[in-house]
């Protein structure tokens, strides 16, 4: 199975912060490569899918780039709906994996 | 509206067998691949199946190989998780969801328990 490894594993920052989140993958999976936002006791939301599209509704403060094996979440002015878990998540192979989540908390 | 309506969890002893049902509302649910996806208390998220959208095509995750399997009825809206010699590691909320790019719909989840 492809391993996805994220960083950091928790995040402390500040309102209006940029904060940028890591996802590296095993192997190549080219552009397969998803992130999503879950908050407490909340089904996960989809953010960015195909490494880099914004699914609509997202705010465009949030971006996504990377091709292979790394690939970056950037929120680029934290707001205070922004604090949650974010995951990324590979669809390039039949087995598909999540990273193991990013917590980004209030500093 | 969309709806994704999960049943069929429950409090079950190792080795036994459950079927999880997810009922879906509010969009063409016979033109999308379907997944379920599950996550352990306090856990990140994990991916557990695939099928697509004439259930021809269907992939497991291989820690569940040979014993769960996940199928679909498009007549009735619904996807289904058939679960057999589970396990304590199988405890965990259990969301099916609905995938376009990304999974763009997912229910609420239903829990599964594995104790004696």
């Amino acid at each position: 199975d492809i391993q996805l490894t994220q960083s950091p594993s928790t995040l402390s920052a500040s309102v209006g912060d940029r904060v940028t989140i890591t996802c590296r993958a095993s192997q190549s999976i080219s552009r397969w490569l998803a992130w999503y936002q879950q908050k407490p006791g909340k089904a996960p939301k989809v953010l960015i899918y195909e490494a880099s599209y914004l699914k609509s509704g997202v705010p465009s403060r949030f971006s996504g780039s990377g091709s292979g094996t790394e690939f970056t979440l950037t929120i680029s002015s934290l707001q205070p709906d922004d604090f949650a878990t974010y995951y990324c998540q590979q669809s390039n192979s039949y087995s598909w994996t999540f990273g193991q989540g990013t917590r980004v908390e209030i500093k | 509206e969309v709806q994704l309506v999960e049943s069929g969890g429950d409090l079950v002893q190792p080795g036994g067998s459950l079927r999880l049902s997810c009922v879906a509302s509010g969009f063409s649910f016979s033109s999308y691949y379907m997944s379920w996806v599950r996550q352990a208390p306090g856990k990140g998220l994990e991916w557990v199946a695939n099928i697509n959208q004439e259930g021809n095509a269907i992939y497991h995750a291989d820690s569940v190989k040979g014993r769960f399997s996940i199928s679909r009825d498009n007549a009735k809206n619904t996807l289904y998780l058939q679960m057999s010699s589970l396990r304590a590691d199988d405890m965990a909320v259990y969301h099916c969801a609905t995938w376009d790019g990304g999974w763009i719909y997912w229910g609420q989840g239903t829990l599964v328990t594995v104790s004696s």
